[in-house]
């Protein structure tokens, strides 16, 4: 069975600050892929990022960095400089196997104010 | 822009009747689709697997009869909510996996359509 959980359920910070998402994940299949979605209030879907099982590089993008960490089982989300538009619900995903099927952690909410 | 398109986006209905979601992949085949559920404030959790040319696979728990999915072409499926109640309110979303027969490792990206909130009164 595989299972994302987040643990936080709603983070508010400041406009300009740093925020951390974290998300942990387990499974028992070695080849796997890790997901973030942004869900904002308009409903949709908005992906951020794939990983593999076999890449545990860091990836930065913007102001947006991923930590994987296989050790831990965890794939934390940080935003950077955070601003309003990051008010959203972020979602952490997995996948395992030969199918696309997603395992959602409960989510995010995240509030940013100005 | 958009690769999976759904449609409605929104609609409302009075209890008892049906209601049918599309769910397109627009520049796409796609053999193998996913019908998601989401209740306000809560995380998604997958229906269905939509299988081009045979059923659909239902997860535990999901009424096969209540929900009627077709997936017609290699860019539809269709998500019907028989007899709806009010407790069949809410946020239907499809995915579709670009590339390959819904395999990850040879596909690039999981799209998501852009979701359908129905509200059955």
């Amino acid at each position: 069975a595989q299972k994302v959980t987040q643990a936080q359920t709603e983070i508010s910070v400041v406009e300009k600050e740093d925020v951390t998402l974290d998300c942990v994940y387990e499974t028992r299949d070695t080849t796997y892929y890790l997901f973030w979605y942004k869900q904002p209030p308009s409903g949709e879907l908005v992906f951020l990022i794939r990983r593999n099982s076999f890449d545990e590089q860091n990836e930065i993008s913007g102001r947006y960095s991923w930590n994987f960490q296989k050790s831990t089982s965890s794939f934390n989300f940080t935003i950077t400089a955070s601003q309003v538009v990051d008010s959203a619900v972020y979602f952490c995903a997995l996948s395992t196997g030969a199918n696309s099927k997603l395992t959602f952690g409960k989510g995010i909410t995240l509030s940013v104010r100005p | 822009g958009a690769v999976v398109s759904q449609h409605p986006s929104r609609v409302i209905c009075k209890s008892g009747t049906s209601v049918k979601i599309e769910c397109r992949s627009l520049d796409f085949q796609a053999t193998t689709m996913f019908w998601y559920r989401q209740f306000p404030k809560q995380s998604l959790m997958l229906m269905a697997t939509s299988n081009e040319g045979s059923k659909a696979t239902y997860e535990q728990g999901v009424e096969k009869d209540k929900f009627l999915i077709n997936h017609a072409s290699l860019t539809l499926s269709t998500l019907t909510v028989t007899s709806a109640h009010p407790e069949d309110s809410s946020f239907y979303i499809c995915s579709a996996p670009r590339g390959g027969r819904g395999h990850l490792l040879n596909t690039g990206e999981l799209f998501f359509g852009e979701g359908s909130r129905l509200t059955v009164l």
